[in-house]
């Protein structure tokens, strides 16, 4: 069974407009991290947060942990079409579980 | 660096064949992860090493599916016999685990992919 939900499952924004997804996990973590996905290559690491941060930010991403909700959340600030991809949560501490990720299309 | 090489880029065979993926981490990483992606199943962990030593693989499917590291820099994951249901993207990754720090040690480092396709 997969950790980490993604929600929603697909997204459609316009270039310049804010993107936000929610990962929502079941058992308490270490830490979480978040990986974009282009069509057709491999997962890239974007951010991880640890269980006792309560907000990071790196360029235009910033997320979120509720530890007490369990939940997790992206936002993409200033959308571009090279934004366009899949976004998945990962938690664990060593190997991941991911769920099913959100399909990011940003229209230009 | 190079970053993860993943041999071959693509692969078609056909059902009851041997397929072997090949995996090279990028250099210095103490964690080797083999996942496979589905678009019925996802993405899932399939095995791990650390240090070269097989940890959790509790995720091979079944028998047919086998996994080795006999060095730190050199990965493969085999299938035999192969079956259509085994037709998937599989992703090497690798991380720095100690060698990394508090803050990246456990970022993951992912390969290109094999998309393997069993006819």
């Amino acid at each position: 069974s997969q950790q980490g939900e993604e929600d929603p499952q697909a997204l459609s924004i316009q270039e310049g407009e804010n993107a936000t997804m929610n990962c929502s996990y079941k058992t308490s973590i270490n830490n979480l991290q978040w990986y974009r996905q282009n069509s057709g290559r491999g997962l890239v690491h974007l951010i991880l947060i640890r269980s006792n941060e309560r907000e990071k930010h790196s360029g235009r991403l910033r997320v979120t942990l509720d530890t007490s909700k369990k939940s997790s959340s992206l936002l993409i600030t200033a959308s571009r079409a090279a934004d366009t991809a899949s976004y998945f949560c990962g938690t664990g501490r060593r190997a991941l579980t991911f769920g099913s990720g959100t399909r990011l299309q940003v229209q230009p | 660096d190079a970053g993860v090489i993943q041999s071959p880029r693509h692969e078609v065979t056909e059902m009851g064949q041997e397929v072997t993926l090949r995996c090279k981490p990028i250099s210095g990483h103490d964690y080797l992860f083999w996942y496979r992606q589905t678009m019925m199943r996802g993405l899932e962990l399939l095995i791990y090493f650390n240090n070269n030593v097989p940890i959790d693989d509790s995720g091979m499917p079944e028998d047919r599916f086998s996994a080795k590291m006999p060095n730190a820099s050199f990965s493969t994951l085999k299938i035999q016999p192969s079956e259509p249901r085994d037709s998937a993207v599989y992703f090497c990754a690798s991380s720095p685990g100690s060698q990394g720090g508090y803050f990246s040690g456990e970022t993951q480092y992912f390969g290109p992919g094999t998309r393997l396709l069993v006819l």
